[in-house]
């Protein structure tokens, strides 16, 4: 079945410097969708990207995604304490079945 | 809106005891799933149902059970519960965009 594979796991940064998280789907999606959970919270939908080769902006937050429509990425310029959180990737499968990928934790130190 | 509303909110539960989950959304949504979500570890989909009476496997669908008898919820249930499925639970629902998620059911089997 389809997998979606999200690097990294974990990452720990100092505040003020720029975080970067890669998805990859094993086959092509129609859409890649980009979630994020605080910590002892439940995912929250941030964006939804479509086109190949998309790039969409929310604030210090850059969306892309490939234009083979398989891979996607999530960039933070400049991160605070309040992005402390773990961003996942989903993709639909099958019969609409949300595949998520692992996530990546991302800890900010001030 | 109440949105995805999930029930309990906690819950331990002794080996080979059963229960249900309880979810219900008011957003006339036709997709509905459930996530179960192990500590550091990312969302993995055990059931889903695409509208009323329609139900399909996830990833991880063994031990568990669910039934979609009206649009609004979508119960999850376990038979025989033992010490793997220890994990936080999560229903979410869905218009066919992306998905809204409900508060989590953190659920201990002991």
């Amino acid at each position: 079945g389809q997998q979606v594979m999200q690097i990294p796991q974990y990452q720990h940064v100092q505040e003020g410097e720029d975080f970067t998280t890669y998805c990859n789907s094993s086959t092509t999606l129609s859409n890649i969708q980009w979630y994020k959970q605080r910590p002892g919270g439940h995912p929250v939908f941030l964006i939804q990207l479509v086109k190949s080769g998309e790039v969409k902006k929310q604030k210090r937050l850059t969306f892309q995604f490939g234009e083979a429509k398989k891979n996607s990425s999530l960039h933070i310029t400049a991160t605070q304490t309040t992005d402390v959180g773990t961003y996942f990737c989903a993709g639909p499968a099958y019969g609409n079945k949300l595949v998520f990928g692992a996530g990546t934790i991302l800890r900010v130190k001030s | 809106n109440a949105g995805v509303t999930q029930t309990p909110k906690f819950r331990i539960l002794k080996i080979g005891q059963s229960m249900t989950l309880q979810c219900t959304q008011d957003m006339n949504h036709n997709y509905m799933y459930w996530y179960r979500q192990d500590p550091g570890m990312g969302l993995k989909l055990i059931y889903y149902s695409v509208g009323a009476g329609i139900t399909d496997k996830g990833e991880v669908p063994n031990g568990y059970n669910v039934s979609r008898s009206t649009t609004e919820d979508f119960p999850l249930r376990l038979e025989l519960a033992a010490p793997s499925q220890t994990s936080v639970y999560f229903c979410a629902s869905s218009p066919g965009t992306h998905a809204f998620f409900g508060q989590g059911t953190r659920l201990t089997v002991v």
